[in-house]
């Protein structure tokens, strides 16, 4: 499996405060991928990285920054944390020429 | 926009059955991948089978193969000699290009002794 770590695993936290997750990729792979999982929704994609300082919006990127300064890091920040970005954030990465993405394990973060 | 429906929101199979789970997708595009990810308990993301769209041979990985029918835009995931630890949930992935990434609803699947 690809090395993909996410840090924090948990994380709780209070409304308004900011908020950085991280995933670190030991593969080099050039795509990375966020992603937070709720009930009933699935995974949808929050931001992607492309290349280092190469980002972009996905599905649901209101409230959600990025930034990806090295290719093995890509931060995922909320500035303002609010109750409806209680979730699941799961980090990808993939090679390039369409190979499939590998996960990391998680973080679950409760805003109260 | 593309979308994935996945309509079964939750199956059952006996062990050493075979099941069937149903992904259809909507897309203008021709040239894309699909994906079927495995989540059990556990939380982890695993990737069970992926399929070319440009590819008319079904892939197969072991238990798993995929019937895909691209004109019905159809991609399900049959599961051969169920296994306790088959039992997850199931998502269906489409890739598309310039990063077009729709996941599925999912399907939690149980197997049972």
């Amino acid at each position: 499996d690809a090395g993909i770590t996410q840090s924090p695993r948990h994380k709780v936290t209070e409304t308004g405060t900011p908020v950085t997750l991280r995933c670190h990729q030991t593969e080099n792979h050039r795509y990375m991928y966020w992603y937070r999982q709720d009930p009933g929704h699935g995974l949808r994609l929050i931001h992607y990285s492309y290349g280092v300082k190469d980002t972009d919006k996905g599905e649901v990127s209101d409230g959600y920054s990025v930034s990806r300064s090295k290719t093995e890091d890509f931060l995922l920040t909320l500035e303002s944390a609010t109750s409806s970005q209680t979730s699941v954030y799961f980090c990808a990465s993939r090679d390039r020429g369409h190979q499939p993405q590998h996960f990391g394990d998680g973080t679950r973060l409760s805003i109260l | 926009a593309q979308t994935v429906t996945q309509s079964q929101p939750e199956m059952s199979v006996q062990e050493a059955e075979t099941v069937t789970l149903s992904c259809t997708y909507d897309t203008s595009e021709n040239n894309y991948y699909l994906f079927w990810y495995k989540q059990p308990p556990s939380r982890q993301m695993i990737l069970v089978i992926r399929q070319e769209a440009y590819k008319q041979q079904n892939a197969t990985e072991n238990r798993f193969s995929v019937n895909f029918q691209k004109a019905a835009k159809s991609f399900s995931l049959k599961i051969s000699d169920s296994q306790l630890g088959d039992t997850a949930m199931y998502f269906c992935l489409f890739q598309g290009g310039s990063e077009k990434l729709v996941f599925g609803k999912g399907t939690k699947l149980t197997v049972n002794p």
